[in-house]
């Protein structure tokens, strides 16, 4: 079973406008940590927000908020205001577990596109 | 802060040969981790260093493997290239790999077996 699902293989967007990304995710570990990076055409992964299992509130950072759902395992990435330099290769990932044993687990990502 | 370093940043390759690749964790930064990413298979975690120890290894058979120096530094190693090796390896650091903590990738080497 994927742990991480992204159905969104592509998205548009109207410049200025808000947009979700969805990610769905799979654990039995009650201790895991969710994190979204951007992957721009250059490759490099870019950290933009992480949300912790344990955490009460929803995560933001910017205009990078993380619409956490603990019960439907679902932590969806709202991008407010999108701008031209936001269209890039979205990942949703999770790390499980404490101690040494962890490692990400990425999902498929969603590429977003953002139209002027 | 420089941030993390991957050399070199293309790579070709034959099928049988080996390659050595770099990666210098942001300043401090003690965990390093490797990552695959591959059209097919997406991002896949190798492994991770810490303190100059293994600490976890992802399904890759036993041709990848690495090394992490006392300066933190990392290397990573694929001998007897295969043609379905050709994919971009990111390299990640974090403080100390613990819960929460937040990785940083570098940009990545893209590696070419012809």
């Amino acid at each position: 079973a994927q742990k991480i699902t992204q159905t969104q293989p592509g998205m548009f967007v109207q410049e200025k406008e808000a947009v979700t990304l969805d990610c769905t995710y799979d654990t039995s570990d009650p201790s895991y940590g969710l994190f979204w990076y951007k992957q721009p055409s250059s490759g490099e992964m870019i950290f933009l927000i992480y949300q912790g299992s344990y955490d009460q509130q929803n995560a933001t950072e910017g205009r990078y908020s993380l619409n956490f759902q603990k019960a439907r395992k679902s932590a969806n990435l709202v991008i407010s205001a999108s701008q031209l330099g936001d269209s890039a290769m979205y990942f949703c990932a999770m790390r499980e577990g404490k101690g040494s044993a962890r490692q990400l687990t990425f999902g498929s990502g969603t590429q977003l596109t953002v139209l002027p | 802060k420089a941030g993390v370093t991957q050399t070199p940043r293309y790579l070709i390759k034959t099928r049988g040969q080996q390659v050595t690749l770099s990666c210098s964790p942001i300043s401090g930064h003690r965990s390093v981790s490797w990552y695959q990413q591959t059209p097919g298979q997406g991002l896949q975690f190798l492994f991770e260093y810490f303190s100059e120890t293994q600490r976890n290894k992802g399904n890759f058979p036993g041709r990848f493997s690495g090394r992490q120096f006392s300066n933190s530094r990392s290397e990573m190693n694929v001998s007897t290239l295969e043609l379905g090796d050709s994919a971009l390896y990111l390299c990640a650091s974090s403080l100390a790999g613990i819960e929460g903590e937040k990785l940083f990738f570098g940009s990545g080497t893209q590696l070419s077996v012809l």
